[in-house]
This record gives structure tokens, C-alpha cells and sequence, in this order.
């Protein structure tokens, strides 16, 4: 059984731009959440998905969004990327309601804003 | 606000000792708490999951055991070998309904030494 995929792996962007960053669940997960881990923060939440609605959000800005589509598949986008954007996003799917909510993460889509 | 806390950050040891990591969390109204590894530039790999109402899992040489009351949790590694050489991170997730939305530890680093 596929783990979680994540796309692309490494990426260098320039302040100011976007990047979209994908995320492929492990069949029959409906929730995908994301996560971004830097050094000095930790590992913090982003937002999660479920059948494709948004259900949390983190304390992140708005230029952090994302989208689920109906296969599962989850992107998420960064607008007019800063320096501080620089991280690890990592992405987890799990079953969704009404399980026990174990949690699988992808290898990570690590992001260097010049 | 939940907030989680591992001690020690970092720990050496050499092959063969058992070893004990801590993880504590300011609320214990919690709904599970999970535990991962993870190895520099990749991402989470789950080691075990424990619901509120269970007190301890295990799997292989790892043995995680939870005490809601005093908000702690511990995952005790026996045998430990150079290949248990990895960051550990402890997770709680607040409720049924908060989703994939986990609070995540600073993490323990552990190496193992041949």
C-alpha cells in the first residue's frame, strides 16, 4: 500500500512568487492536513481537509491556502513567498471521522525562499 | 493552549542501554497521543498511538505508556540500537472533533552510539 506522496521534494523560489505544493493520501484516507516545520517554530499546523471542505485552520496568514479535490488530493499555495516561508511542509492523511485518528506523513516538500 | 514539552531535547546513549523519553502536555483533556520518529530531512514515520482511555502500546521494543491525570506520556526503547538514531516527537490531539489538528513537542534527539 502507497504511503503519502508529496511533490515536488526540494524547491527554490524567490521573494514574491507562489508555489503550489501537492499532496497524494493513502488510498481510502479522506483527511489531509498540512504542517510546516522550521527550526524555530516546531512543527505547526496549517489546515486540514475532509472531503474536500476545509475543517481547521491554523494562525497562519492568508496568503497560506489550500484546496481538496475529489479524489483526495490535497495542494496547498503560498502567495508572494517572504524569507520566513523557508521550511519543510509536510503533509498527513489519516481516515477522517469516526476513526481513531492515526495520523501518516509524507517525506516533506522542503522550500528555500532566496 | 495546549502545550506540549520533551525532555531531554537531546540524549546519547550507548548501543544495548533501554532508554526513557518524556513528553508533558498542559491539558489533559486530550484525545489521543501519538508518537513518531523522525530522521534528518525526512518526514514523520508513526511509532505508536494511544487513546485516552488506554494506558500504554506496544510495538517491538518500543513501549509508550500515557497518564492523562498527570499529563504525561513516556516511550521507553529497549535494546536500543544505531539505528534508532532519530528525533522523537510526541503529538496530542485535543478532541474527536479538533480533527488532524496535533500539538506537537520540540522533540528528543537521540544517537545511539556503536
Amino acid at each position: 500500500k502507497a504511503g503519502v506522496t508529496q511533490t515536488p521534494r526540494y524547491l527554490i523560489k524567490t521573494r514574491g512568487q507562489q508555489v503550489t505544493l501537492s499532496c497524494s493520501p493513502i488510498s481510502g484516507h479522506r483527511s489531509v492536513s498540512w504542517y510546516q516545520q522550521t527550526p524555530g517554530q516546531g512543527l505547526q499546523f496549517l489546515f486540514e481537509y475532509f472531503s474536500e471542505t476545509q475543517r481547521n485552520k491554523g494562525n497562519f496568514p492568508g496568503r497560506f491556502s489550500g484546496r481538496q479535490f475529489s479524489n483526495s488530493r490535497s495542494e496547498m499555495n503560498v502567495s508572494t513567498l517572504e524569507l520566513g516561508d523557508s521550511a519543510l511542509y509536510l503533509c498527513a492523511s489519516s481516515l477522517g471521522q469516526g476513526s481513531i485518528g492515526e495520523l501518516f506523513f509524507g517525506e516533506g516538500s522542503r522550500l528555500t525562499v532566496l | 493552549k495546549q502545550e506540549v514539552t520533551q525532555i531531554p531535547a537531546a540524549l546519547s546513549v550507548p548501543e544495548g542501554e533501554n532508554l526513557v523519553l518524556n513528553c508533558s502536555f498542559t491539558d489533559s483533556a486530550i484525545y489521543n497521543l501519538q508518537w513518531f520518529r523522525q530522521d534528518p530531512g525526512k518526514g514523520l514515520t508513526s511509532l505508536l498511538l494511544i487513546q485516552s482511555s488506554q494506558r500504554e502500546q506496544t510495538s517491538g521494543r518500543l513501549n509508550a505508556s500515557l497518564d492523562k491525570s498527570s499529563g504525561r506520556s513516556t516511550l521507553y526503547i529497549a535494546a536500543s540500537q544505531p539505528g534508532d538514531s532519530a528525533t522523537y516527537l510526541c503529538a496530542v490531539r485535543p478532541g474527536e472533533t479538533s480533527g488532524s489538528r496535533l500539538t506537537f513537542g520540540e522533540g528528543t534527539q537521540l544517537t545511539v552510539n556503536p
